[in-house]
Order: structure tokens, then sequence, then C-alpha cells
């Protein structure tokens, strides 16, 4: 069955400390994996997204990495600010299947001063 | 548009009630999508839309859900006789086409709330 196990489920870190969050999934055939950051009330916004061929990608103080043998994905961030509080969520496309997105259920991030 | 926008951004309505929910994708996006978040849970897909036609239903929670789209741009969610368990950020997201569903932009929701 394809699922997306993301974790932690929550954390909490102070401000300019990095945290890294897992997402493990059994996706197959994989197509990419694409990382969301989830503001609270508004839609996802894409963060990253990685083919079976990258294994990592960056976008600013987000760095995304992926492991396609261990079905692993992380995302790091780096030197956190308070506007980092949100839920983010990981997302695998398989191939073929058009539309067929499996979504992790989110790690809830909260940065405190 | 700039981005993909819903309306209205919050919904009360009283159990048993109708409600309608509107997308209206990013202009020349031919593919759409319906999810729902309740609270603490992950994205539930509901249906997407190539065009005007939604070739899979089966993700609609019961018969009281349908949605439609009509001339392949702004989309509407029903849901009848709403139920407390309905409340919910109903999502929708759009994309070039369903072979970029990867590429999936999503709305701000729509809070719905039945009491």
């Amino acid at each position: 069955k394809n699922q997306v196990e993301q974790s932690p489920q929550s954390l909490i870190i102070l401000e300019g400390k990095n945290c890294t969050l897992q997402c493990n999934y059994t996706v197959s055939p994989f197509s990419n994996l694409r990382w969301y950051k989830q503001d609270t009330g508004r839609g996802p916004v894409s963060l990253t997204i990685m083919t079976f061929s990258e294994n990592t990608k960056s976008n600013g103080r987000y760095t995304a990495t992926l492991d396609a043998d261990t079905k692993q994905s992380s995302l790091h961030i780096t030197a956190s600010q308070l506007s980092d509080s949100a839920s983010y969520i990981c997302v695998v496309s398989d191939e073929g299947s058009q539309g067929n997105l499996i979504f992790g259920k989110g790690t809830k991030l909260s940065v405190k001063p | 548009g700039a981005g993909v926008s819903q309306s209205p951004s919050n919904k009360v309505t009283e159990k048993g009630k109708d409600v309608e929910l509107r997308c209206d994708p990013i202009s020349g996006h031919t593919a759409l999508y319906w999810y729902r978040q309740s609270l603490g849970q992950g994205l539930e897909f509901l249906i997407y839309f190539q065009g005007n036609s939604a070739p899979d239903k089966s993700g609609l929670p019961s018969d009281r859900f349908s949605a439609e789209r009509t001339g392949g741009s702004v989309s509407t969610l029903t849901i009848q006789r709403t139920q407390q368990e309905d409340s919910a950020v109903y999502l929708c997201a759009s994309s070039p086409g369903l072979a970029e569903a990867y590429e999936q932009f999503f709305g701000p929701g729509t809070r719905l709330t039945v009491l």
C-alpha cells in the first residue's frame, strides 16, 4: 500500500536553531517527492520538488534530501525564524497514475523566540 | 488570475443545509483538484477534473458530495444536507495538466463549520 509517513508529528525549537524533518515513503513506482509549507489558515505552498535522480535541492534556508534507495527524504531548516512556524507536508507522486499524489500528515513546527 | 482563489474563505452553516464552495483555478490550468483537510489530519483527496470531466468520483466521502466544472475553469463543490463531520478546510488546487499533477498550486481553502 502506498504510504507517506512523516516524523516527528510536531516539533518546537528556538529561533535561530536548525531542525530536520523526516519523510519515509513506500510509494512505488516513484516519480517525484515534494515538500510543502502550510501556514495556519492557508493553502500549502511548494518548497522543493525532487525526482528519482536528484538527492538534494535547496530553496533558501530550506534544503531537502532524497535517498531513493531507502525511500527516505528529509527537510533541513537552517537558522530558523518565527515565520517558519507552519506545517510541513511531504507529498510523493507515483508514476503513471495521473493526479495520484500521496500526502503525509505533516510535521507541525513551532519556532519560539 | 495570479493564483488559485477560493470562496468563501469561511462558511458556517447549520446541520442539514446545503453549501456550495467555489474554486477559481490559475488561468490556463486544465487540471483541477479538490481536497479536504480535517483538524489534525492530512490532506484527503476528493476528486480531480481534467477539463470539465471528472473520471473518478470514488474519493468523494458520500453521495451528499458532488462537484462540477464548467467552461474548463471554475469548479464548485456542493455538499448537500451537511453533517457535523463535514466540518473541515476544503482546498482546491490546479495544475497545467494532469501530466503536471506534481505542479499543483493550492488555493487558500474554505473553512467549513457545520453547527
